[in-house]
């Protein structure tokens, strides 16, 4: 099984919104409600940021939001905080009992 | 809550073999997962155990990984076996929510601990 596919990097300025994708395959992303992100800043472990595309735990702030079509999985930063430069990570179930990660995203705060 | 435990290096072709410790939190009703991160890589399921003992692997990691469970003293376990060096990575555990037997997500995970394949 093949990992998702996520670009490499990403940057925005301060204030402004980017776009993360996390692209799969009808098998996974595209039967599943149940994407998940997770940022990771250096030297840390992962936090979940986003469950079931869309859904933030208490805590997270609303900058951060997530949409799916199709294959394709959306995190979206909007309002970019300096605190906000960190690695993003996707997950999807891909079947009963099975799951996958993205390659992972370096988001820069210019 | 989750504290990850075990030697930092293993020789290649032997077993590793962590431990995670759970607190503030009772093992019941979740499962409990393994995930790895080689260095400057991104991120690979190794699997997750429920609390009764029932377990799930990652198909391509399933004929080297065992996962274990100790409810009576907060503890579940990884082992994996015949290790090369491509199995360096930082380890973690995380509460694993999955219900239906459909993966929902990790939260929280341990801090993570290294560990080194190499003679």
């Amino acid at each position: 099984q093949s990992a998702l596919t996520q670009p490499p990097s990403a940057s925005g300025s301060p204030g402004q919104s980017v776009t993360i994708s996390c692209t799969g395959t009808p098998s996974d992303v595209g039967a599943s409600n149940y994407v998940s992100w997770y940022q990771q800043h250096p030297g840390k472990a992962p936090k979940l940021i986003i469950s079931e595309v869309n859904k933030r735990p208490s805590g997270v702030p609303d900058r951060f939001s997530g949409s799916k079509s199709g294959n394709t999985a959306s995190l979206t930063v909007s309002g970019l905080q300096a605190e906000d430069e960190a690695d993003y990570h996707c997950a999807s179930s891909a079947g009963s009992n099975n799951l996958l990660f993205g390659g992972g995203t370096t988001l820069t705060v210019l | 809550r989750l504290q990850e435990s075990g030697p930092g290096l293993v020789r290649p072709s032997e077993t590793l073999s962590l431990t995670c410790t759970v607190s503030g939190d009772s093992m019941k009703t979740y499962y409990w997962g393994w995930i790895r991160q080689p260095p400057g890589k991104g991120l690979e399921w190794l699997g997750y155990v429920y609390y009764y003992g029932s377990t799930h692997y990652n198909p391509s990691l399933k004929s080297r990984v065992t996962l274990s469970i100790d409810t009576s003293i907060n503890q579940f376990s990884l082992k994996l076996k015949s290790v090369t060096a491509a199995d360096t990575a930082m380890y973690y555990c995380a509460r694993t929510g999955i219900w239906g037997g459909y993966f929902y997500w990790f939260d929280p995970w341990g801090p993570g601990t290294l560990v080194t394949v190499s003679s």
